[in-house]
């Protein structure tokens, strides 16, 4: 079965630092999500993307954020100079748009120290 | 404001026992309704959904959940668990027919399955 994948699973970085989530949604699906768990608290959207532009972004999605599908397969979720409270679980999502059901990647657990 | 509620912050039980997580809802509008579970180390998967007819859905792996529109729930039940069901569940709603809805989740449930 077809799954999202996430790179790097892990990632540690310092305050100020640029860093950059990779996805790999599942290949014929057009819509796609990123969410963050920061640690005992919700899931929460960050932004949709269809069409090669931003659908929809909540109040956590500033100008620090973005978003882009550098090529045919890949979705990437930069974070332009990372703070403390960034420190989170970001899961990739992708949908086909048919069903209105979204699979989840593994995330990828960032660190910010 | 469109919230979902999980009672259960960490549920624990030996194995046999009977399985009942809550999640309420508050949305403004018409409803899909998810209940995803992730195994430890896994990415989030899909266990079963609402979208409408028949309010008992059936789900993966002997789950299932009934939603009850008066009170805007929408509690996973499984009969018998084992100790392969430990994993966080959560319970997430979007708006019927958007497309590209954003997900709304509760803040999960742990639940603790001993052999």
């Amino acid at each position: 079965e077809p799954e999202v994948t996430q790179t790097p699973s892990h990632q540690v970085t310092q305050m100020g630092q640029e860093v950059i989530l990779r996805c790999v949604p599942i290949s014929n699906h057009l819509y796609f999500y990123w969410y963050r768990q920061i640690l005992g608290q919700k899931v929460e959207f960050l932004v949709s993307f269809y069409n090669n532009e931003i659908s929809e972004k909540s109040e956590i999605f500033d100008d620090q954020f973005s978003v882009e599908r550098p090529d045919g397969s890949n979705f990437t979720l930069k974070i332009r100079s990372t703070k403390l409270e960034d420190s989170a679980m970001y899961f990739c999502a992708s949908s086909d748009g048919r069903v209105e059901t979204q699979y989840f990647g593994p995330g990828t657990r960032l660190l910010v120290l | 404001a469109q919230s979902v509620s999980q009672h259960n912050h960490h549920v624990i039980l030996s194995e046999a026992a009977s399985l009942e997580l809550g999640c309420n809802y508050s949305y403004g509008g018409t409803v899909n309704l998810f209940w995803y579970v992730q195994y430890p180390g896994q990415h989030l998967q899909l266990l079963l959904k609402y979208f409408s007819g028949d309010p008992l859905v059936k789900g993966i792996k002997g789950f299932e959940a009934e939603f009850i529109k008066s009170k805007f729930s929408f509690n996973l039940r499984k009969p018998s668990v084992q100790w392969s069901d430990t994993a966080e569940y959560f319970c997430a709603v979007n708006g019927r027919g958007s497309t590209l809805g954003r997900l709304y989740f509760g803040r999960g449930t742990q639940l603790t399955v001993w052999p």
